[in-house]
C-alpha cells in the first residue's frame, strides 16, 4: 500500500531560525513529489515539485530535497518568518495509470516572534 | 490562483437533511476531486472524477455521492447528513499534461457543520 509519512507532526520555532521537515514514502513506481503549504482556513498551495531526476529544488526560502533511493524528502525553511506558520503537506504521485496521489498528514509549523 | 470556486463556503445543517456542495472550475482540467480534512487525519479522498459522467470512489466515500454533468462542475451530495460529516471539504482539480502534470490545485474549502 502506498504511504507517505511526515515528521515531526508539529514544530515550534523562533522567528529567524531555520527548520527542516521530513517526508518518507513508499509510493511505487515513483513519479513526482510535491510539498504544499496550507495556511489556516485556506486551501493547500503547491510550493515545489520534484521528479525522479531532481534532488534539490528551491522556491525562495524553501528548499526541497529528494533522495529517490531511500525514498525520503525534506523541506528546509531558511530564516523563518511569522508568515511561515502553516501546515506543510507532502504529496507523492505514482507513474502509470494512477492519478490519485498519496497525501501525508502534514507537519504543523508555528513560528513565534 | 487556479480558477476554482466552491459554494457554499459555510453551511450549518441539521442531521438527516440533504446537502449539496458545488465545485466550479474555469481551467478546463480533466480531473476533479473532493477531499475532506479533519484534525489528525489530513486530507482524505471522498470521490473523484476523470471526465464528464466518469466518477469513482475514494477512501471515505460512504454517505456521499457525486455527479459531473459538465467539465467545469463537480457536485458532492450528502444524502442524509450526519454529525460525523462535520468537516472542511476541499475541491481540487488537476491535469496530467505538461511538465507539471498532475499538480493538484485546491479550492478555498467549504465548512460544513451538521447539528
Amino acid at each position: 500500500k502506498n504511504q507517505v509519512e511526515q515528521s515531526p507532526q508539529s514544530l515550534i520555532i523562533l522567528e529567524g531560525k531555520n527548520c527542516t521537515l521530513q517526508c518518507n514514502y513508499t509510493v511505487s513506481p515513483f513519479s513526482n513529489l510535491r510539498w504544499y503549504k496550507q495556511d489556516t482556513g485556506r486551501g493547500p498551495v503547491s510550493l515545489t515539485i520534484m521528479t525522479f531526476s531532481e534532488n534539490t529544488k528551491s522556491n525562495g526560502r524553501y528548499t526541497a530535497t529528494l533522495d529517490a533511493d531511500t525514498k525520503q524528502s525534506s523541506l528546509h525553511i531558511t530564516a523563518s518568518q511569522l508568515s511561515d506558520s502553516a501546515s506543510y503537506i507532502c504529496v507523492v504521485s505514482a507513474s502509470g495509470g494512477s492519478y490519485i496521489p498519496t497525501f501525508g498528514r502534514g507537519t504543523s509549523l508555528i513560528v513565534h516572534p | 490562483d487556479a480558477g476554482i470556486t466552491q459554494s457554499p463556503r459555510h453551511k450549518v445543517t441539521e442531521t438527516g437533511t440533504p446537502v449539496t456542495l458545488r465545485c466550479h472550475q474555469t481551467e478546463n482540467h480533466r480531473y476533479m476531486y473532493w477531499y475532506r480534512q479533519d484534525p489528525g487525519h489530513g486530507l482524505r479522498l471522498i470521490h473523484y472524477s476523470y471526465g464528464v459522467k466518469d466518477t469513482d470512489k475514494g477512501e471515505v466515500s460512504d454517505g456521499y455521492s457525486v455527479s459531473r454533468s459538465k467539465t467545469e462542475d463537480f457536485l458532492l451530495t450528502l444524502e442524509s447528513a450526519t454529525s460525523s460529516q462535520t468537516s472542511v471539504y476541499f475541491c481540487a482539480i488537476s491535469d496530467r499534461t505538461g511538465p507539471s502534470g498532475n499538480t493538484i490545485y485546491f479550492g478555498e474549502g467549504s465548512w460544513l457543520t451538521v447539528v
